[in-house]
């Protein structure tokens, strides 16, 4: 019973254009959503959020899109760069009761000089 | 240091001993998580603690996981009679235990059962 989805496992994409992540969820009641990023080797460092009051946020070259009615979120990275190389996680939770965070099995996105 | 950190780094053990691995999360963090990644899958939720509020150990796969965290700061994960299926990635985070509060994920711990 997989919550949070990421159906792609991989992505490639050239230096300066658009990485678009993306992440579907089941539970109609999760209502904050998260994207981390991993390197090898460490552990995942936050990257970015949302509420489920907004549609979109935004934090420099990172933007973040939440479709309710689709249960889809998206992260958008513009324009891409070869340190954004790494594996991105989308969670998702609730911010009543426990606060622990569903996550998915992560995108591992190259970004190609 | 600043960060959350965690020990050992990497363990190697023989199936059927015990095994603990430590974490020692952001100082003035009340949340503390353990989470753990298999080869090829996503971050599993195992036990959540917050303050002096009872575990949410919802996540622990079998009887054979148990966790404690002492006074309120360090956290120990224990894996009794360990067997292959529990190989992974073993990673804390801590957070400030405000609902939206960010978490901050330790290097985690590589743990292979032989």
């Amino acid at each position: 019973d997989q919550q949070v989805k990421q159906n792609s496992p991989s992505l490639s994409v050239q230096e300066g254009r658009i990485s678009i992540l993306n992440c579907d969820y089941t539970n109609s009641m999760f209502d904050y959503f998260l994207w981390y990023k991993k390197y090898p080797a460490e552990g995942p460092t936050f990257l970015i959020s949302i509420s489920s009051i907004k549609d979109k946020n935004e934090d420099g070259r990172f933007t973040v899109f939440l479709n309710k009615s689709a249960k889809h979120l998206s992260l958008h990275i513009v324009p891409s760069q070869p340190g954004d190389s790494a594996v991105y996680f989308c969670a998702a939770g609730l911010t009543s009761g426990t606060y622990k965070y569903i996550f998915g099995t992560g995108t591992r996105l190259k970004v190609l000089a | 240091g600043a960060g959350v950190s965690q020990s050992p780094s990497n363990k190697v053990t023989e199936k059927g001993k015990d095994v603990e691995l430590r974490c020692d999360p952001i100082s003035g963090h009340t949340a503390l998580y353990w989470y753990r990644q298999s080869l090829g899958q996503g971050l599993e939720f195992l036990i959540y603690f917050q303050g002096n509020s009872a575990p949410d150990k919802s996540g622990l796969p079998s009887d054979r996981f148990s966790a404690e965290r002492t006074g309120g700061s360090v956290s120990t994960l224990t894996i009794q009679r360990t067997q292959q299926e529990d190989s992974a990635v073993y990673l804390c985070a801590s957070s400030l235990g405000v609902r939206t509060g960010e978490t901050f994920f330790g290097q985690g711990t590589r743990l292979t059962v032989v």
